[in-house]
């Protein structure tokens, strides 16, 4: 079985405070990895892809992948109360082109 | 663009009744997906679609779904006969052929089954 894990949350950060949000994964051969944002009662959005090992950046937002320790994870800066939202992590597994998505992380930013 | 556009947006029926979910993908897309989300389950891929064929349906509950997609402007998910436990968000998305994988969520519809 495929799985996606997230930690549930809520998680609680101050206003201007690092968010930090993580995901593992279950398979070594996972190409690619998504961040999704989903405000109460609208669609996912995407905020973030990541394929290479390492840190991708934009803007308030950092993506880390870990392939050799199966994580990925999304950091926000300078946290909004308008980033509070739950934040899906979606894999794709390998010989497959479709999503798994984690169950979510619900994030809530304190003004 | 306009994205990716779902009809009805809320649908309440009684148990027993056939439900017809409709989507319509961004133009160009290749990649269509079926999507359903519970608070106890989370988003659950149902069905997906490249080039108008289904590609895997492995994720369809049982047979009383069934999804088509005729041409690649339009596709539908049916429930016949529908549960309460049909109850979610239903959700389709589309993605292109190349690039980045990513996909495109529509606005999704909520149905109720009583």
């Amino acid at each position: 079985q495929k799985e996606v894990e997230q930690n549930s949350g809520p998680l609680s950060v101050p206003e201007g405070a690092i968010a930090s949000l993580n995901c593992t994964y279950s398979d070594r051969g996972s190409q690619s990895f998504f961040w999704y944002r989903q405000y109460s009662g609208k669609s996912p959005e995407l905020i973030m892809f990541i394929y290479s090992n390492g840190d991708k950046e934009d803007g308030r937002f950092t993506a880390q992948l870990n392939k050799a320790s199966q994580y990925v994870s999304l950091l926000i800066r300078d946290s909004q109360p308008s980033d509070s939202a739950t934040y899906l992590c979606a894999v794709t597994f390998s010989g497959t082109y479709k999503y798994i998505f984690g169950t979510g992380t619900r994030l809530k930013v304190l003004a | 663009d306009a994205g990716v556009i779902q009809s009805p947006r809320h649908e309440v029926t009684e148990m027993g009744q056939e439900v017809t979910l409709r989507c319509k993908p961004i133009s160009g897309h290749d990649y269509l997906f079926w999507y359903r989300q519970t608070m106890m389950r989370g988003l659950e891929l149902l069905i997906y679609f490249n080039n108008n064929v289904p590609i895997d349906d492995s994720g369809m509950p049982e047979d009383r779904f069934s999804a088509k997609m005729p041409n690649a402007s339009f596709s539908t998910l049916k429930i016949q006969p529908s549960e309460p436990r049909d109850s979610a968000v239903y959700f389709c998305a589309s993605s292109p052929r190349t690039g980045t994988d990513t996909q495109y969520f529509g606005p999704g519809t909520r149905l109720t089954v009583l």
